[in-house]
């Protein structure tokens, strides 16, 4: 059974640094057709993509969030770890990390429940 | 980068109707066009991937075709579970995603 779970804390000051965890079972990260994106929606509004990861460490972020964004992966714990540098209250939004597979004409095919970030002093 | 527009962004329907929903991308994007649901306070679920391929466990009532730029989403008789937000999401550009602005189907 695949599973996806984002953890990390629920409030973060302005001009911190977010650390997000997800952690995932059912498929290894070391699989190499396996990637895992970051993707947030703030409330009310679209889904937005982030960054991803593939097996091979490749990574690619969203253009306009790039310098603020880090993600990686630590295959023995089953972990992706996406960092936002410099908070902002624009940036409260539900997190959530999503499988793909393959490396042509992926999908998102499981997500995690996701996790509420607030930005706020 | 490729940018995804959808229509309408929301839409009013009943039990049983036949619903479309239209995404188009801003260059080709071949049939790399994903479709997700979601429902308020869910994480999204995919429902049709490469355009037209129906993913496992989906009501058949889902279909997807298109291909190029345009894209449709039809819902062929509307059950009260599909009152939500659909998303198209495109991955020609692979690894770099985009997803376009959403529409809302509620209940007329």
């Amino acid at each position: 059974q695949v599973t996806l779970k984002e953890s990390g804390p629920v409030l973060v000051k302005p001009t911190e640094t977010l650390t997000l965890t997800c952690t995932v079972s059912g498929f290894s990260l070391s699989n190499a057709r396996m990637g895992v994106s970051w993707i947030r929606q703030p409330p009310g509004k679209a889904l937005e993509w982030l960054a991803h990861i593939f097996s091979n460490d490749e990574k690619s972020y969203s253009t306009s969030l790039k310098s603020r964004l880090t993600i990686s992966k630590d295959t023995s714990k089953s972990q992706v770890v996406l960092t936002m540098t410099n908070m902002d209250p624009v940036d409260t939004a539900t997190y959530y990390c999503a499988r793909t597979v393959g490396i042509v004409a992926t999908s998102f095919d499981y997500w995690g429940q996701g996790t509420l970030v607030t930005v706020s002093s | 980068d490729i940018q995804m527009t959808q229509s309408p962004s929301s839409l009013s329907a009943s039990v049983g109707d036949r619903v479309t929903i239209t995404c188009r991308a801003s260059q080709s994007i071949s049939s790399y066009l994903n479709w997700y649901q979601q429902k308020p306070g869910k994480a999204p679920k995919l429902l049709i991937y490469a355009a037209s391929s129906l993913q496992s466990g989906v009501p058949s009532r889902f279909s997807g075709s298109g291909s190029g730029t345009d894209f449709t989403l039809t819902i062929s008789s509307l059950q009260p579970e599909d009152f939500a937000t659909y998303y198209c999401q495109q991955s020609y550009s692979t690894p770099i995603f985009t997803f376009g602005p959403g529409t809302k189907v509620d209940i007329k």
